[in-house]
């Protein structure tokens, strides 16, 4: 799969819209894009996935350039149970099975 | 409540003992993976199971032996482990694998300690 690259962490004040980024340049045309959060001491959760179209969900959206060489997770509104680390994962239509996790982004939310 | 649970969710154990962990999924879903977590490390993919049947092993020690006797449950049997392997374990499942379908729902994880 794809190599994504995260900042290692950001900071954003509470009730305010976050856009955790996400560039994978070297992206194949069959890559879907898949969004993840670890909360403190619990397992990662889905968050959202797509492959060319923006997408929405009752918890974030996600926006995917144009040439789908990076794309943007959107909080629209964050609160305090926002605060976890957030992962950008390509998954490839051919690849093994299984998603492949990297660092991901510490997102710091102040009250 | 994601649907995935697993037990224990601590487990201490000496370097010669045998335990295992187990996971259940209620979701009816067709494919169970595990993960293992080390402190300050990404997520590792251990093991895919899809229909029972192990479809991924990715370079896992033979010290870790995984068994999925149906599609609802998911065993890892750990034995002669070393201090190295202590990390949280973690057991998701899925509907199916494959990108389209490779939604995971993730248990709590066990917190794993080789002493």
């Amino acid at each position: 799969d794809a190599k994504t690259t995260q900042p290692n962490s950001m900071e954003s004040n509470e009730e305010e819209p976050v856009h955790l980024p996400c560039n994978h340049s070297t992206i194949s045309g069959t890559d879907y894009i898949h969004w993840y959060r670890q909360l403190p001491s619990q397992g990662p959760e889905y968050v959202i996935h797509g492959l060319t179209s923006n997408v929405n969900n009752r918890m974030a959206s996600l926006a995917i350039a144009e040439d789908r060489k990076s794309s943007t997770l959107i909080l629209h509104r964050a609160t305090l149970r926002d605060a976890a680390v957030y992962y950008c994962i390509l998954r490839d239509i051919g690849g093994a099975d299984g998603l492949t996790f990297g660092k991901g982004t510490h997102l710091i939310i102040q009250p | 409540e994601t649907g995935v649970t697993q037990t224990p969710r601590h487990l201490v154990m000496g370097m010669t003992n045998k335990k295992s962990l187990k996971c259940e999924q209620h979701l009816g879903h067709n494919a169970m993976y595990w993960y293992k977590q080390s402190a300050k490390k990404p997520l590792e993919l251990m093991f895919v199971y899809s229909l029972e049947e192990r479809v991924e092993n990715n370079s896992v020690p033979s010290r870790f032996s995984p068994e999925c006797p149906n599609s609802s449950h998911l065993f890892l049997h750990l034995h002669t482990l070393q201090p190295e392997d202590s990390a949280l374990y973690l057991c998701a499942s899925s509907q199916d694998p494959g990108p389209r379908n490779e939604k995971l729902f993730f248990g709590s994880g066990t917190q794993l300690s080789v002493l």
